[in-house]
């Protein structure tokens, strides 16, 4: 099976832009969590959705969005983008929650000048 | 307060020699605990995971891990460290926050390095 693939793989973006990171999961997998990556925060945890809705959402302000389509791939939206965003976006996708290891995607580099 | 803890920033074996990478946990209920590895700009790969069962938990690469409840403790342990095994290392345990709902909390992750 095909791993979880992320595009673009790298984004250089100006502060007050925004951006859109897709993922697309390991076919059968539905559900899909994001997490934020940086040197000094370590992994954070964004959200996670399956079956299309949210189920589950990190301690981040409302300018981080995402949504899950029908096929289980999932975007993630960053609005008005400030220097702090700076980050690695990592996506990871598993058959469901709980007991379920996920699967990890290489990643979205998202620099912010 | 932090559901999961590393100690360690950093470990450093020589190649041959076990390896043990340091792990403890806070929740309330039955843990569910993993362990994935990360090499230089790449994602996670998923090690092993305990959820419940045997306290002794085989995963992948030779990597194994010791489940001690009355430690709280998750360590990470491989008889025999290669130098391939030089990674970042991260323990995650599912977690539930009224912030956060049920989520995968992870450790500040341990950079290991094995020397030749």
């Amino acid at each position: 099976k095909a791993g979880v693939t992320q595009t673009p793989r790298y984004l250089i973006k100006t502060r007050g832009q925004q951006v859109t990171l897709s993922c697309s999961p390991i076919s059968g997998h539905r559900s899909v969590s994001w997490y934020q990556q940086t040197p000094g925060q370590g992994l954070q945890f964004l959200f996670e959705y399956f079956s299309e809705t949210q189920r589950n959402k990190g301690n981040f302000p409302g300018r981080f969005s995402g949504r899950q389509f029908s096929n289980s791939r999932s975007e993630m939206n960053v609005s008005t983008l400030e220097l702090g965003d700076s980050a690695l976006y990592l996506c990871a996708s598993s058959l469901g929650a709980g007991i379920y290891e996920q699967y990890f995607g290489p990643g979205t580099r998202l620099t912010v000048t | 307060a932090q559901s999961v803890a590393q100690p360690e920033d950093q470990v450093n074996v020589a190649e041959g020699n076990p390896l043990t990478v340091k792990c403890t946990y806070s929740v309330s209920g039955n843990p569910y605990l993993f362990w994935y590895v990360q090499y230089p700009n790449r994602g996670l790969q998923f090690l092993l995971k305990y959820i419940t069962g045997d306290n002794l938990v085989k995963g992948s690469y030779g990597f194994e891990a010791e489940f001690n409840k009355s430690q709280t403790s998750f360590h990470l342990k491989k008889p025999s460290a290669l130098v391939s095994d030089s990674a970042l290392y991260f323990c995650a345990v599912r977690d539930w926050s009224s912030n956060s709902g049920y989520a995968l909390n992870f450790g500040k992750g341990t950079s290991l390095l094995v020397t030749p």
